[in-house]
């Protein structure tokens, strides 16, 4: 299974940049690497995705290992509305569907 | 951007009674939709994948004569929760995607809270 890892929480200050680590070392080489977030009570919101090349868009970096077995998520001015859990999800051929599993996530906290 | 619409946003039922709810794809048309449950405090657990125009396929341990999914067209899906029991109280969410590609996000209505009395 191309589980991922994350720490379950993280504090970021107000206006820093927040770096949410993720580990998927047994990904294989057609398996995207997705993050979302989860505000309470809503709905995930798609983020960014990525397959081995770094992205970015107006939400966040996506910086994917060179090897591919880990990931991080860059909010680059954290606000105290990026309070929620963040989820890295592997998605790819593996499994015979398009689904999305999701696993624990990381709670970050913005603190002003 | 896509949109995923979900309907009610929250309901209460009494035991034993039944539950429709609906998730749209607003700008786009979906093949397949995806239903999941979150519990407090725990993360989304996949329960089914609709299909439109089929079956759907359910998860281990998701009883599919308990959690009725109908996919008639290809902007609607609903999951009917028969029979409800206070142990279905949960936070039900939809998702689709734009295509069957894993390139192509997944996303999600803002979900259903489901209170059963």
């Amino acid at each position: 299974d191309a589980k991922t890892t994350q720490p379950p929480s993280m504090d970021c200050a107000e206006g820093r940049a927040a770096n949410l680590p993720c580990n998927h070392s047994t990904i294989s080489g057609n398996e995207y690497v997705y993050w979302y977030r989860q505000i309470h009570s809503q709905g995930p919101q798609y983020i960014i995705h990525g397959l081995k090349n770094n992205e970015t868009n107006e939400m966040a970096s996506l910086i994917i290992t060179e090897d591919r077995k880990s990931s991080t998520l860059i909010l680059p001015h954290a606000t105290l509305r990026d309070t929620a859990v963040y989820y890295c999800i592997v998605r790819g051929v593996r499994y015979n569907n398009n689904d999305m599993r999701f696993g624990a996530g990381t709670r970050l906290t913005v603190k002003p | 951007g896509a949109v995923v619409s979900q309907h009610p946003s929250r309901v209460i039922c009494k035991s034993g009674t039944s539950v429709k709810i609906e998730c749209r794809s607003l700008d786009f048309q979906a093949t397949t939709m995806f239903w999941y449950r979150q519990f407090p405090k725990q993360s989304l657990m996949l329960m089914a994948t609709s299909n439109e125009g089929s079956k759907a396929t359910y998860e281990q341990g998701v009883e599919k004569d308990k959690f009725l999914i109908n996919h008639a067209s290809l902007t609607l899906s609903t999951l009917t929760v028969t029979s409800a029991h206070p142990e279905d109280s949960s936070f039900y969410i939809c998702s689709a995607s734009r295509d069957r590609t894993y390139n192509s996000p997944l996303h999600f209505g803002n979900g259903t809270r489901l209170t059963v009395t």
